[in-house]
């Protein structure tokens, strides 16, 4: 596609319910990164996918964050058992292996546990 | 850790040029200097980066200093629509874990009429 999509754009969920959200990195786009930001502030780095290598899950904060990439294109992050602490904006990019230019985000995925 | 500074925030008035500083005095000679903005609930957007020489497209300008301890992120025209965070950012790109972009706190620019 034309960019990064990331979906559903708003999640309200209670705690203790499992979550997923999903990004569609742009088409070629062989890397795939997500970071999440809490209300005020930076991004925090989570996971790095590229190719088929291993993923680089060293940012994610719990062993209750999962992520997959299906068929080196579409990406799932799956957050088990969410806490009122996992409210944050989730932002998934892509890029063209690890190029020189930039990475292209989506708009993010508002993620709420009430 | 943000290997970079920046002012928290500052102003511009609408058609003016837009000087936004950024420091980055322990840059390594294999790191670039990128910078992103974010507009209010949106995700970062790429603007441009560089290595030595200076930048140009249709974005932005980049200057930075002969020793690469500094530069500045030169928009000419603001408008209003580029009221956001940017983001000055250093990266390596060596190899190893250079796809990491680490985002510090940023600077608001806010463009008045």
């Amino acid at each position: 596609g034309a960019g990064v999509s990331q979906s559903p754009s708003n999640k309200v969920t209670e705690k203790g319910k499992d979550v997923e959200l999903r990004c569609d990195p742009i088409s070629g786009h062989t890397a795939l990164y997500w970071y999440r930001q809490s209300l005020g502030q930076g991004l925090e780095f989570l996971i790095y996918f590229q190719g088929n290598s291993a993923p680089d899950k060293s940012g994610l904060p719990s062993d209750r964050f999962s992520a997959e990439r299906t068929g080196g294109s579409v990406s799932t992050l799956t957050i088990q058992r969410t806490q009122q602490e996992d409210s944050a904006v989730y932002l998934c990019a892509s890029s063209l292996a690890i190029s020189g230019g930039g990475y292209t985000f989506g708009s993010g995925t508002r993620l709420t546990v009430v | 850790d943000a290997k970079t500074t920046q002012p928290t925030s500052m102003d511009c008035a609408e058609g003016r040029a837009a000087n936004l500083p950024c420091n980055h005095s322990t840059i390594s000679g294999n790191e670039y200097v990128y910078w992103y903005r974010q507009i209010h609930s949106q995700g970062p957007q790429y603007i441009i980066h560089g290595l030595k020489n200076n930048e140009t497209n249709e974005m932005a300008s980049l200057i930075i200093t002969e020793d690469r301890k500094s530069s500045t992120l030169i928009l000419p025209h603001a408008t209003l629509r580029d009221t956001a965070v940017y983001y000055c950012i250093v990266r390596d790109y060596s190899g190893g874990s250079n796809y990491k972009l680490t985002f510090g706190k940023g600077t608001l620019l806010t463009v008045n009429p």
